[in-house]
C-alpha cells in the first residue's frame, strides 16, 4: 500500500524537551512538506524539501528543524525554542505537477 | 498577512441542497488553486483543483469556479450529503515549487 505514514498519532512531551515527529512515504515523491494546523488558522508551512539533502524554511520555521537524508523520510524536530508547540502536525508529499498528498497527522501536546 | 482567506468559519446546509464555500485571495500571481477536505484527526485529502487559465472545473457533485478579476473562487457541492460534513480548505500555489498557501478553512455541516 502506497502512502504517507506519520507516527505516532498522539505524542506527549514535557516542556523543554525536544521531540521528533516521523514522516515516511513510499510514493517515490521528491517533494515533502511539514505543516502545522491550529484552530481557526488553517495550515501553515513549517519546512519543505524539494529533493534529498535539501530543504527550505517555510513561513513559521522558528523553533523547528528538519533533515532529508533519505527520499522516503522527512523527520521534523520540535525544539524547546518553539514557544507554542502544542498543535496538529501534518506531513505531505507531492509528485511533479500533482496536488500534495497528506498523512494523517500527529497531535503533539506539551505537558 | 493572509493571502488566502475563507471568511466563513462554518456553514450549515440541508441534505440535498447546494453547499457553496467561498475563498478570496490577494495575490494575482497565484496560478493554481485547490480544495482539500479534512475530517477530524485525519490529514486533508485533495478534492478538486483549477488552473488560473480556466474559470470552471467540474468533477461529479463538485464544481469549482474561479473569478480572477474578483480574486475569488468558490466550491459548489450539489446535492449535499451528510458525508460531506468536514472542514474544507482552499489553497493556492504561488510558484512552480508547489508551495501551498492555505485558507483558514470552513466547517461544513450537512444535516439530514
Amino acid at each position: 500500500d502506497g502512502g504517507i505514514t506519520q507516527s505516532p498519532k498522539y505524542l506527549f512531551r514535557k516542556e523543554g524537551q525536544n521531540v521528533t515527529l516521523s514522516c515516511e512515504q513510499n510514493l517515490n515523491h521528491d517533494a515533502m512538506y511539514w505543516y502545522r494546523q491550529d484552530p481557526g488558522q488553517g495550515l501553515r508551512l513549517i519546512y519543505y524539501s524539494q529533493i534529498v539533502n535539501d530543504f527550505q524554511k517555510g513561513d513559521i520555521a522558528e523553533g523547528y528543524s528538519v533533515s532529508r537524508e533519505k527520499k522516503e523520510s522527512f523527520p521534523l524536530t520540535v525544539t524547546s525554542a518553539q514557544k507554542n508547540p502544542t498543535a496538529f502536525y501534518l506531513c505531505a508529499s507531492r509528485p511533479p505537477n500533482q496536488p500534495q498528498h497528506f498523512g494523517d497527522g500527529t497531535r503533539l501536546s506539551i505537558l | 498577512d493572509q493571502q488566502v482567506k475563507q471568511n466563513s468559519p462554518s456553514l450549515s446546509v440541508q441534505e440535498g441542497r447546494i453547499s457553496i464555500l467561498n475563498c478570496d485571495y490577494t495575490n494575482s500571481m497565484f496560478d493554481y488553486f485547490l480544495w482539500y477536505k479534512k475530517y477530524p484527526a485525519e490529514g486533508p485529502t485533495f478534492l478538486i483543483s483549477i488552473s488560473s487559465i480556466k474559470d470552471k472545473n467540474e468533477d461529479g457533485r463538485f464544481t469549482v469556479f474561479l473569478n480572477k478579476s474578483a480574486k475569488h473562487l468558490s466550491l459548489h457541492i450539489v446535492p449535499s450529503q451528510p458525508g460531506d460534513s468536514a472542514v474544507y480548505f482552499c489553497a493556492a500555489i504561488l510558484y512552480q515549487g508547489g508551495k501551498l498557501i492555505f485558507g483558514q478553512g470552513t466547517e461544513l455541516s450537512v444535516k439530514p
